[in-house]
């Protein structure tokens, strides 16, 4: 049974750029959500979605998008990089929009450097 | 809105200590609460949960309760092994001050265990 999967492990950007990063959910799971890890802190949550739709949103700029394809797969895009974007992404899935008691299974996650 | 305040590390303890972290969280609604560990370049992994109060959860040794006349989801493990050295991070998910439907985590706790 295969697990959240990301791609790819280890991105290089320079300010300005934009980048893609990808997720596949666990087998089974049709709720994938993206999280930002700053060295030393804790994940804050980017966005949500379910059934091909942002369902909810952190508090993240429109630099930020996303994308949700057929097979429940994802992409996160974020565009004109700055040196904060500079993080660990983390995509994690879940089965049902989900509520309060569905459990979020995490991928290894992205790091993004911007120089 | 909903957050989450952990214990501040890192906790450094030797093997076969007892282990205990902090967690105190903010929440309207009925959350669930997790605890999640981060070994060194991995993603998140769930260690336990508990969806309503008084719950227990338990899992390799750990264990967290639902206190909610506290508003606390302490960490405990009765024996520590070096294999534990990790970043445990506490959160929750369900309440009804912007954490719904997402995860609201902690800043992490570093333990490292010494032989």
């Amino acid at each position: 049974d295969a697990g959240v999967t990301q791609s790819p492990t280890h991105l290089i950007k320079t300010r300005g750029q934009q980048v893609t990063l990808r997720c596949s959910p666990k087998s089974g799971h049709d709720t994938v959500s993206w999280y930002q890890q700053a060295l030393g802190q804790g994940p804050q949550f980017i966005f949500q979605y379910y059934e091909e739709e942002e369902r909810q949103r952190g508090n993240f700029p429109d630099r930020f998008s996303g994308h949700q394809f057929p097979n429940y797969s994802s992409e996160l895009n974020v565009n004109a990089l700055l040196l904060g974007d500079s993080a660990l992404y983390l995509c994690a899935s879940s089965f049902g929009q989900t509520g309060r008691r569905e459990t979020q299974y995490f991928g290894p996650g992205t790091r993004l450097l911007v120089l | 809105g909903d957050s989450v305040t952990q214990m501040e590390g890192p906790v450094t303890l030797s093997e076969e200590a007892f282990l205990t972290i902090n967690c105190t969280y903010t929440a309207t609604g009925y959350p669930s609460l997790f605890w999640y560990v981060q070994y060194p370049g991995e993603g998140l992994q769930l260690l336990l949960k508990a969806t309503k109060a008084d719950d227990k959860g338990s899992n390799k040794g750990f264990e967290a309760t639902y206190r909610k006349e506290t508003t606390s989801f302490h960490l405990e493990k009765g024996s520590v092994q070096v294999s534990d050295s990790a970043v445990y991070f506490c959160a929750l998910s369900g309440g009804y001050g912007g954490s719904q439907g997402n995860l609201i985590f902690g800043k992490g706790t570093k333990l490292s265990v010494k032989p």
